[in-house]
């Protein structure tokens, strides 16, 4: 069965710099990998999804993530943060064939002026 | 506005009582979800409709009781909750069902639900 792990359940950026966090993904078969953001009493919002095309994956926002099958990784990045980034980020994971959209725990991200 | 629309936003409900929440979806869409969102908990898959059908049942206990009567609507019907039941319940809907071919999944903005 798949599953997903996000490191670190909190992570503190300063605007304007690097934004990484980090998902690892476990499956049987090659997988569909996706990200979501929540926003503050607001539902999921797809960020960037990866279904075996491209593994650099580019999302709105000015997020992307890059599918690396030798690592089981699929890490956000944002080269800039910006104040209305923070939010709890969403790393999922499914596989051809199978349900259910498997989600990992969330890592909320704030950034400081 | 993401398509998918969840009535009421917010519901604070008795142990005793019977409440329904309501989800619409405008999107065309075959498959449509219930999520559990607790904190400090991953979320969790409730139930799939596909084609009206129920496809899955993740052992929820059965004083949560879904109803879908066409493709675009979805009811989470509830009575008799626990204290433990509060939490955000957030509607979904995908093209079909997800996984078959990585189908985006788009979610409602919740349903803030206080059990007391």
């Amino acid at each position: 069965a798949q599953s997903v792990t996000q490191l670190g359940s909190h992570v503190s950026v300063s605007e304007g710099a690097l934004v990484l966090l980090r998902c690892n993904y476990s499956s049987s078969v090659p997988p569909y990998l996706f990200w979501y953001v929540q926003y503050p009493n607001q539902g999921l919002q797809l960020l960037l999804k990866y279904t075996s095309a491209a593994t650099l994956v580019k999302g709105i926002n000015g997020f992307e993530a890059e599918f690396k099958k030798s690592e089981t990784s699929f890490h956000l990045t944002k080269p800039s943060a910006h104040m209305s980034d923070a939010a709890e980020y969403f790393c999922a994971v499914s596989e051809k064939g199978n349900t259910p959209l498997v989600f990992g725990k969330g890592t909320r991200l704030s950034v400081i002026a | 506005e993401t398509g998918v629309t969840q009535t009421p936003r917010h519901l604070v409900m008795g142990m005793t009582n019977k409440k329904s929440l309501k989800c619409e979806q405008h999107l065309g869409h075959n498959a449509m979800y219930w999520y559990k969102q607790s904190a400090k908990k991953p979320l969790e898959l409730m139930f799939v409709y596909n084609f009206k059908e129920q496809t899955e049942n993740n052992s929820v206990p059965s004083r949560f009781s879904p109803e879908c009567p066409n493709s675009s609507h979805l009811f989470l019907h509830l009575h008799t909750l626990q204290p433990e039941d509060s939490a955000l319940y957030l509607c979904a809907s995908s093209q079909d069902r997800q996984g078959d071919s990585g189908n985006t999944i788009y979610f409602g903005e919740g349903s803030w639900l206080t059990v007391v």
